[in-house]
């Protein structure tokens, strides 16, 4: 158990809709990240928040956004679903900045039909 | 642009059958390598940390190496349970993004 908490573990819904997935960080930790993971994009890393500010940004698209909140918490919004859209997103988080040994959450999995 | 690239894409062997896993990296600024490990329907999990050439890390059955221009993941006498993906990662010094290969997916047959 990486202590990076990810709902809903789950989600089905069809295109044109709008879902936001929900990230705790592992205490402590400020860092958050998300990453997109498909079949034949692997892991593709979307936008990071460190305490509560945008740090970096990735090929994240406009119909997607995010927000870390004061309670270190983290949402990625994602709107006008497309098909391609279908994917497991993955939350990471960190205890210090510049790092590259992220802890993982077990992700949620996202199917758009 | 940043790129990871990881071979072989598949690799199946033996119980005992040692191989080595391959990442090869172009990352502006590389501030270190990491490799991660996947199993099915999880998240990745930390295994490893090599920020110069020459460097080395063990864990098990497992050694990471770092040269200039890729890294190798040695596996001794592999066990079925060491059958996952394994993700080879850089970190860019300027922008601080993680840029991941799309991994080996191991299986270890007993």
């Amino acid at each position: 158990d990486s202590g990076v908490t990810q709902t809903p573990k789950h989600l089905i819904t069809a295109t044109g809709q709008r879902v936001t997935l929900r990230c705790s960080p592992r205490s402590g930790d400020l860092s958050v990240y998300w990453y997109q993971q498909s079949l034949d994009q692997g892991l593709q890393f979307l936008i990071q928040y460190y305490n509560g500010e945008e740090r970096a940004k990735g090929n994240i698209l406009e119909r997607f956004s995010a927000q870390q909140f004061p309670d270190l918490h983290s949402e990625l919004n994602l709107s006008s679903l497309e098909l391609g859209d279908s994917a497991l997103y993955f939350c990471a988080s960190a205890g210090t900045l510049g790092t590259g040994e992220l802890f993982f959450g077990e992700g949620s999995r996202l199917t758009v039909l | 642009e940043d790129q990871v690239t990881q071979s072989p894409e598949a690799l199946r062997l033996q119980e005992g059958e040692s191989s080595s896993l391959n990442c090869s990296y172009t990352v502006s600024g590389l501030r270190g390598l990491f490799w991660y490990r996947q199993d099915p329907g999880k998240g990745p999990e930390f295994l490893f940390t090599l920020y110069s050439a020459g460097e080395e890390k063990e864990k098990e059955r497992l050694k990471a190496t770092l040269t200039k221009k890729e890294s190798f993941l040695h596996i001794t006498a592999p066990k079925p349970e060491d059958s996952a993906t394994y993700l080879c990662s850089g970190l860019d010094g300027g922008s601080e993004k993680l840029v991941f290969g799309k991994g080996t997916k191991l299986t270890v047959n007993p």
